[in-house]
């Protein structure tokens, strides 16, 4: 069964802040992992990393994975009150069509 | 071009009843997949639809089963309620389902309270 384990649960920090969002995961026949943020209601797509080593960046966000070591990390520099949500990091296997998440992390950045 | 619509936005039921959630994905898409979050166990799999067809199924019991429409909307249905069973029941929708071939747009969920 495909796993994902997001660490730490919760985050407090100030605006500027830099923060490091770890997941790390087991699947069978690994695919894709992505990232999402999750403000309210509905996840928004952040990333999707397939290749260890390439770093995908976005603005202030950043994030890279380790196929070897079963790990990605999601990286915001500079924080701002506007990066508080939920971050929630998943795998898709060969199968496809569908999505493991981790638990997420919950951010939260005080001004 | 209008994103995925879930209805009802809020729904409260009683232990013992059944529910239906609706939604709508964008269109031309051809997937929906839905999903149950909850504090305890957040995001999990309930099931993926693909033209009409279930193509995959998470591990939930019988109790919750789906369908979807010519049109790609989809139905889930949740019979026998349990007080576990509250949650925010998430849809996606994309393409043609692959996560890593199409970008999954999600709805805003329907909020289940079972009393």
């Amino acid at each position: 069964e495909d796993k994902v384990v997001q660490s730490p649960l919760s985050l407090v920090v100030h605006e500027g802040d830099t923060v490091t969002l770890n997941c790390s995961y087991e699947v069978t026949n690994f695919r894709s992992l992505l990232w999402y943020k999750q403000e309210k209601k509905a996840p928004t797509f952040l990333f999707m990393l397939t290749s260890s080593g390439i770093e995908k960046k976005s603005g202030r966000l950043s994030s890279i994975l380790d196929k070897k070591e079963l790990f990605s990390i999601l990286n915001i520099t500079a924080t701002q009150t506007g990066d508080s949500a939920i971050y929630l990091c998943a795998v898709e296997n060969n199968a496809g069509n569908m999505l493991t998440f981790g638990g997420g992390t919950r951010l939260m950045v005080k001004p | 071009k209008a994103g995925v619509t879930q209805t009802p936005r809020y729904l409260i039921k009683t232990r013992g009843q059944q529910v239906t959630l609706s939604c709508s994905p964008i269109s031309g898409h051809r997937s929906v997949s839905w999903y149950q979050q909850t504090p305890g166990q957040g995001l999990q799999f309930l099931f993926e639809y693909f033209s009409e067809t279930q193509r995959n199924k998470g591990n939930f019991p019988g109790r919750f089963s789906g369908r979807q429409f010519s049109n790609s909307r989809s139905e889930m249905n949740v019979s026998t309620l349990e007080l576990g069973d509250s949650a925010l029941y998430l849809c996606a929708s994309s393409l043609e389902g692959v996560p890593s071939y199409n970008e999954q747009f999600f709805g805003p969920g329907t909020r289940l309270t079972v009393l």
